[in-house]
């Protein structure tokens, strides 16, 4: 079975400072790995994915994970916040190639100050 | 445009009734998921559907039941058996179970006991 951690339920930035969201996972079969955002009151959208190939993933609104193997890690970055990154996030892991279920972490809340 | 819509968007329940909640979704998708998220706890899978006719229980699956008797529809009733319903309520699809595309998500429907 697998899981997924994420370390510190709330994060707190300032505008423009860097993000670095942690997330650490548990698998007994190579990973698929995902992050997803989540807007109050909202579903979630997809950030980005790790599959197979380029271990520096790139997603969408300049943020970006690195698989890191030996680590056991997923961590999700972003060299410069900004208000509209404040929003929950989500790390999730999967061990079928066609998604079929997601074991997802609790969530880390990103607050961006002035 | 495509996508999947979750209705109402907020839902009130009295003691010892079932309430229904809808997901529909006009992506064509083979697989439906519905997900349940409290604060701090993530989401945790309740029931999902890989094809017409056929669902499997997910990880709390005790009282709630499903049905999929139509590709685009995935309703989810909330027994009175659930002793603890208020939450979050997120339905999920895919394309099917060898796609290699995330899980899209509606927006949610949020449940209280009145």
């Amino acid at each position: 079975a697998q899981s997924v951690t994420q370390l510190g339920s709330h994060v707190s930035v300032s505008e423009g400072a860097l993000v670095l969201l942690r997330c650490n996972y548990s698998s007994s079969v190579p990973p698929y790995l995902f992050w997803y955002v989540q807007y109050p009151n909202q579903g979630l959208q997809l950030l980005l994915k790790y599959t197979t190939g380029a271990t520096l993933v790139k997603g969408i609104n300049g943020f970006e994970a690195e698989f890191k193997k030996s680590e056991t890690s997923f961590h999700l970055t972003k060299p410069s916040a900004h208000m509209s990154d404040a929003a929950e996030y989500f790390c999730a892991v999967s061990v079928n190639p066609g998604y079929s279920t997601l074991t997802f972490g609790k969530g880390t809340m990103l607050l961006v100050s002035p | 445009d495509g996508g999947i819509t979750q209705s109402p968007k907020y839902l009130f329940r009295k003691e010892g009734q079932n309430v229904t909640l809808s997901c529909e979704q006009n992506l064509n998708h083979d697989a439906m998921y519905w997900y349940r998220q409290d604060p701090g706890q993530g989401l945790r899978l309740i029931y999902y559907s890989q094809i017409v006719n056929d669902f499997q229980k997910g990880d709390i699956a005790e009282g709630y039941s499903v049905s999929r008797e139509k590709k685009e529809s995935f309703p989810l009733t909330v027994t009175s058996a659930q002793k603890n319903p208020t939450a979050f309520y997120l339905c999920a699809s895919i394309p099917g179970l060898n796609s290699n595309q995330p899980q899209h998500f509606g927006d949610g429907t949020r449940l209280s006991i009145l």
